[in-house]
Parts: C-alpha cells; structure tokens; sequence
C-alpha cells in the first residue's frame, strides 16, 4: 500500500538553526499538507500546497517557515530559525483531492523536532 | 476560530465491551467530517470520511454515524479488542477549506 515517507524521523537543533523536514507524499497525489502536534496539544494545521503554490496557511505559519516542491516528488517544510516552541512533532500529509475525499489524508509518520 | 471537541479525553474499556465516543464540530458550513485511527509510533490512519447529515459507516467492528444539522458524530466500537487501543481522532472539514481542523482526540486503552 502506498505510504508517505517522512525523514528524518527524530532531529535535535540547536535554537536559532535552520532545519528543514523532508517528506515523500504519494505519488498521484496533489494536495500537500503539513501539521504539527505539540506534546499533549491538539494536532494543528500549519499549510496547504497545490500546482505548486501555498493554497492556506495558519497564523503559525509565520515567515519563519516555508515549504517546497524542489523536484515533483519531495515536499519540504523549512523554519529558518527554531525556537524552542518550535518543539513538535510534524506530520507531513498528501491526498488525491480535495474537498470531502471519499479517501481521507494520507500521513507520514512523522518527525520528531526538539529545539534545544 | 473553529472548534472541534472529542469526549471522553480518554477511556479505558474491557476486552470484549462495545464502547463509543462523540466528536462535536460546527453545523454550519459543513462539508466533511473525517475520522482516524493513530496507534503510538505509527502515523494517522483514515476510517472514514462523511459527507451527508444521517450518514453511516462500518468498517469491521468499528462504525460512526454522522449529524451535520446538530454537529456531532459518533464512533462505535463493538466488542472491544487490544488491537483497538489507539487514539481516535476526528477532523472538521469546513465549505471553503482547503484543510481539516482536529480535535484533541479520545485515546482508548482496551484492558485484558
């Protein structure tokens, strides 16, 4: 069955660094989505990306962060300088379409960010 | 800000008991209502997705029924197994979105 890769699974940062979290999303896929849950909180959604551009974004998704399709397969969540509330666990997401997708999202499983 | 509440937070129910747990959301602007089955170290699996108010879904011995005029759906487990023990959660999806909004999620603990 096909999955959505995340990589790296666990990253520790030093705050103030730049990480950049790597995802797979399934191949005939062409809704994007990254979400994060911090330890003990709701999952929250950070931003959308379809043909290419950014379709929504939260009030988290400040100019800290950005994402990228660099090469029609992987899909890159970027935050320029982490802090220490930068902390969570980012799930990255993919779906056929969009709108009430008999299907649902399609998750990775996952990075684990912790800003020290 | 939208709102979607899961209840109870968390449950612990006996090998071979039924149970069953609520997600609340907004009733207007419904166009979606998603649930998913997230086991510890695994990632968010999808259940079901419900687009119509009266809507039902089975899958095994899991179903959920779906009320968009008063906001709510309900996820049914029948006769309770430990593989079942995982969080549930369920996901809005607003007219207009081009995202689904979670709840916190019921985490469900099945006790040998």
């Amino acid at each position: 069955e096909p999955e959505v890769t995340q990589t790296p699974s666990h990253q520790v940062t030093q705050m103030g660094q730049e990480v950049i979290l790597r995802c797979v999303p399934i191949s005939n896929h062409l809704y994007f989505y990254w979400y994060r849950q911090i330890l003990g909180q709701k999952v929250e959604f950070l931003v959308s990306f379809y043909n290419n551009e950014i379709s929504e974004k939260s009030e988290i998704f400040d100019d800290q962060f950005s994402v990228e399709r660099p090469d029609g397969s992987n899909f890159t969540l970027k935050i320029r300088s982490t802090k220490l509330e930068d902390s969570a666990m980012y799930f990255c997401a993919s779906s056929e379409l969009t709108g009430p997708d008999i299907y649902g999202y399609t998750f990775g499983s996952g990075t684990r960010l912790t800003v020290v | 800000i939208l709102n979607v509440e899961q209840s109870p937070q968390s449950l612990h129910v006996q090998e071979g008991d039924s149970t069953n747990f609520t997600c609340s959301f907004p009733s207007s602007n419904f166009y979606a209502l998603h649930w998913y089955r997230w086991e510890t170290a695994k990632s968010p699996e999808a259940l079901f997705v419900m687009t119509l108010n009266g809507d039902e879904k089975k899958k095994g011995r899991i179903s959920a029924t779906l009320n968009t005029k008063e906001g709510y759906s309900y996820l049914y487990i029948k006769g309770s197994q430990p593989e079942d023990s995982a969080t549930y959660l369920c996901a809005f999806y607003r007219l207009g979105d081009d995202k689904i909004i979670f709840g916190k999620g019921t985490r469900l603990h099945i006790l040998p």
